[in-house]
C-alpha cells in the first residue's frame, strides 16, 4: 500500500513562478525523501529530510516537514521548463537498516516557457 | 559511469512467456530494491535484498515473480508465465548499508506483455 500521497496530482505553471507540492503520510517515519522522474523512467533523488528536521534547502528546492501533521512540502522557486517532471515523496520507517521506501503516486509538474 | 544499470531497457513479450530482468547496482551498495511502476502510477515495492540476509519478498504480487541476487551484487527479477497486467516499468535501486540513506535508481526496464 502507498503511504505518501502527493497533492496536487498535476500542476501547471509559467516559467519563473514557484511550484509547491505537498505530501501526506500515515505512519511514523525516520525520514522523508523527494525524488524526480523524467519521462517515466529512472528516479533521481532530490533531497532527504529527517524526522527531527523541519526545513531543508538545496539550491532552488526547499522542503519542509511537519511530523505533527504528517505532511511535507516541496517548493521549487523560479521554476524552469527543465523542471517539468513527476515528483514523488517517499517515506522510510523506523527500523534498522535500509527498509524499502514507500512512494506516493506523484505530482506531475509542467512548467510552460 | 558508476550508476545503477538495468537491462534490457525495453522488453516486449507474448503472454505466457517467461522474462528475466537484470540489475547491476552501484559497486559497494549492499542494499538492492526492485519496484514496479504502472502507467501514471507511483512505485510499487516488490522485493528487497540486504547483504546476506534473507530477502524481503513481501511486495511480490504473485508466485510467478521471483528474484535472485548472486554474490551480493547483480540481481535478476524473473516473471514466469507473463500476463498483460505485468506490463509496467520495472525499476531497480541500490543504497549503502548504513542508515536510512537515499536510493540510487536505474533507468528501468519497460516490459510490454502482448
Amino acid at each position: 500500500s502507498q503511504q505518501g500521497e502527493e497533492d496536487p496530482q498535476a500542476l501547471s505553471i509559467q516559467e519563473g513562478e514557484n511550484a509547491t507540492m505537498n505530501c501526506s503520510y500515515k505512519t511514523s517515519i525516520n525520514n522523508l525523501q523527494w525524488y524526480r522522474q523524467n519521462s517515466g523512467r529512472g528516479l533521481v533523488h532530490l533531497i532527504l529530510i529527517r524526522s527531527n528536521e523541519r526545513e531543508k534547502h538545496s539550491g532552488r528546492l526547499r522542503v519542509t516537514l511537519d511530523t505533527s501533521k504528517k505532511s511535507s512540502s516541496l517548493l521549487i522557486t523560479a521554476s524552469r521548463a527543465a523542471d517539468t517532471a513527476s515528483y514523488f515523496c517517499a517515506t522510510a520507517g523506523y527500523t534498522s537498516g535500509n527498509t524499502p521506501l514507500v512512494f506516493g503516486k506523484g505530482t506531475r509538474l509542467s512548467v510552460i516557457a | 559511469g558508476a550508476g545503477v544499470s538495468q537491462s534490457p531497457s525495453n522488453k516486449v513479450t507474448e503472454k505466457g512467456k517467461d522474462v528475466e530482468l537484470r540489475c547491476d547496482p552501484i559497486s559497494g551498495h549492499t542494499a538492492l530494491y526492485w519496484y514496479r511502476q504502472s502507467l501514471g502510477q507511483g512505485l510499487e515495492f516488490l522485493i528487497y535484498f540486504q547483504g546476506n540476509s534473507a530477502p524481503d519478498k513481501s511486495g511480490l504480487p504473485s508466485d510467478r515473480f521471483s528474484a535472485e541476487r548472486t554474490g551480493g551484487s547483480v540481481s535478476t527479477l524473473t516473471i514466469q508465465r507473463t500476463q498483460q497486467e505485468d506490463s509496467a516499468v520495472y525499476l531497480c535501486a541500490s543504497s549503502l548499508s548504513s542508515g536510512q540513506s537515499n536510493r540510487f535508481f536505474g533507468p528501468g526496464t519497460r516490459l510490454t506483455v502482448l
